[in-house]
C-alpha cells in the first residue's frame, strides 16, 4: 500500500512569518507529484505538478522542491497573508491510482 | 470558461438506496476523476476516465461504478447505499491523464446517508 504522508498536520503562523511543510512518500516508482491548495467552502486549486528529481517550482509567494531519491517535497511559503489559510493537500501517482496525503490545515494568525 | 460543474450540490439518501452523481469536465478535457472525501481525510481515489476507458480504479467495492460518455462528461453510482458512504464526492478534470497532468476540482457532491 502507498503511503503518502504529511507533516506537520496543522500550523499555526505568525502573519509576516514564512512557513514550510513536508510531503513524504516512498521513493521507488515515482511519477508525479502534486500539489494542491485547498479553502474553506472551495474546491482544490492546483499549485504544482512535479516530475524530476531536484524540481523547484515557483508560484508568487509559494515555492515548492521535489527530492524523489529520499522521497519527499517541501512546500514553501514567504511572508504569510491571510489568504494562505487552506489545507494543503500533496498527490502521488502510482500504478494508474491518485493517492493524497491527509494534508496539512495552515492558520495565519493576524 | 466554464470549471468542472457537478450535480447535484447536496443529496440525501437513506440505507440501501442508490445514487447517481454527475460531472461535466472543464471543454476539451479527456480525462475525469472521481474521488470521496470525508472529513480529517485526504481525498479518496475511486475511478479515473479517459477518453471513456477505464485508466485506474482505487480500493472501492463493487458498489461503486462509473462511466465517461462520449462528450468527456461522466456519472459515478453507487448501489445499496451504507452509511459510511456519506461524504463529499469531488470530481477532477483535466487534459491528459490525471497523474501527468493538472488536475481542476470541481465543487463536489455532499451526500448524506441515512
Amino acid at each position: 500500500i502507498l503511503n503518502v504522508e504529511q507533516s506537520p498536520q496543522s500550523l499555526h503562523v505568525q502573519e509576516g512569518d514564512s512557513t514550510n511543510f513536508t510531503c513524504s512518500f516512498p521513493s521507488s516508482n515515482f511519477y508525479a507529484l502534486h500539489w494542491y491548495r485547498w479553502e474553506t467552502a472551495k474546491s482544490p486549486e492546483a499549485l504544482f505538478v512535479m516530475t524530476l528529481n531536484g524540481d523547484e517550482k515557483k508560484k508568487g509567494r509559494i515555492s515548492a522542491t521535489l527530492n524523489t531519491k529520499e522521497g519527499y517535497s517541501y512546500l514553501y511559503i514567504k511572508g504569510s497573508q491571510p489568504e494562505d489559510s487552506a489545507t494543503y493537500l500533496c498527490a502521488l501517482n502510482r500504478d494508474d491510482k491518485i493517492i493524497f496525503g491527509k494534508g496539512t490545515r495552515l492558520h495565519i494568525l493576524p | 470558461d466554464a470549471g468542472v460543474t457537478q450535480s447535484p450540490t447536496h443529496l440525501i439518501k437513506t440505507r440501501g438506496q442508490h445514487v447517481t452523481l454527475r460531472c461535466s469536465p472543464i471543454s476539451g478535457h479527456k480525462s475525469v476523476s472521481w474521488y470521496q472525501q470525508v472529513l480529517g481525510q485526504g481525498p479518496q481515489f475511486i475511478f479515473q476516465y479517459y477518453e471513456k476507458e477505464e485508466r485506474g480504479r482505487g480500493n472501492f467495492p463493487d458498489r461503486f461504478s462509473a462511466r465517461q460518455f462520449p462528450n468527456y462528461s461522466s456519472e459515478l453510482n453507487v448501489n445499496a447505499l451504507l452509511l459510511g458512504d456519506s461524504a463529499l464526492y469531488l470530481c477532477a478534470s483535466s487534459l491528459g491523464l490525471a497523474g501527468v497532468d493538472t488536475q481542476y476540482f470541481g465543487p463536489g457532491t455532499r451526500l448524506t446517508v441515512l
